[in-house]
């Protein structure tokens, strides 16, 4: 088992609809959770850190669900420009915080 | 407030020969880790360097070596080029600290031919 899951996708969704994307993990000793956006053939970028009590930031809402080891990304009201791939990563304790990517879950909103 | 900056760019470099690809981390991180990144996969971690040493490593050969300089940026060296070898290579850099989100460079995009 990948220590970090995420369905590739494609999803393709209408603009304005709601989107969410599932990340499993399966280290316990999991700490830090984040979210990233990589657009084609660029760098990823931060899109939100990953809080025990969830937390929002404009249309995007990132859940943790620790018993399940589990992290989620909703998008309400789906932009054209939130096409891209979603990276979940997990940061584990101890031993120099070792970082772990998803494959990635691609977004495809479309007109 | 100078991001990650990574060069160069794009290199296209013939099988068996060897490649040196350069980081400076974002104004204030001390830590660097590299990332091999495939076409339609997650970035891999190569290795991770925090006051000039390796402290951890991915799986990847020793083909693949770096080094961090006393003002915390960072070299990736990969020896005896492979044709697999050719990937989005990705610096990031963050606090040594809990909770310290990565933040990347625009990348090196590798090609072996």
């Amino acid at each position: 088992r990948k220590e970090v899951e995420q369905d590739p996708g494609p999803f393709n969704v209408p603009e304005g609809a709601t989107v969410a994307f599932n990340c499993t993990y399966s280290n316990s000793a999991s700490q830090s959770f984040f979210w990233y956006r990589q657009d084609c053939r660029k760098e990823p970028k931060l899109l939100m850190s990953v809080y025990s009590s969830g937390n929002e930031d404009g249309r995007f809402t990132a859940q943790l669900n620790r018993a399940s080891q589990y992290i989620s990304l909703l998008i309400r009201d789906s932009k054209l420009s939130d096409s891209a791939t979603y990276l979940c990563v997990v940061r584990y304790s101890g031993g120099y915080q070792k970082v772990t990517f998803g494959t990635g879950t691609k977004l495809q909103v479309i007109p | 407030d100078a991001g990650v900056t990574q060069s160069p760019t794009h290199l296209i470099k013939t099988r068996g020969q060897q490649v040196t690809l350069r980081c400076s981390p974002k104004s204030g991180h001390d830590t660097v880790s590299w990332y091999q990144q495939a076409l339609g996969q997650g970035p891999q971690f190569i290795f991770q360097y925090y006051e000039e040493e390796e402290r951890q490593r991915g799986n990847f050969p020793d083909r693949f070596s770096g080094h961090q300089f006393p003002n915390y940026s960072s070299e990736l060296n990969v020896n005896a080029l492979l044709l697999g070898d050719s990937a989005l290579y990705l610096c990031a850099s963050n606090f040594e600290t809990a909770n310290s989100p990565l933040h990347f460079g625009n990348g090196t995009r590798l090609t072996v031919t």
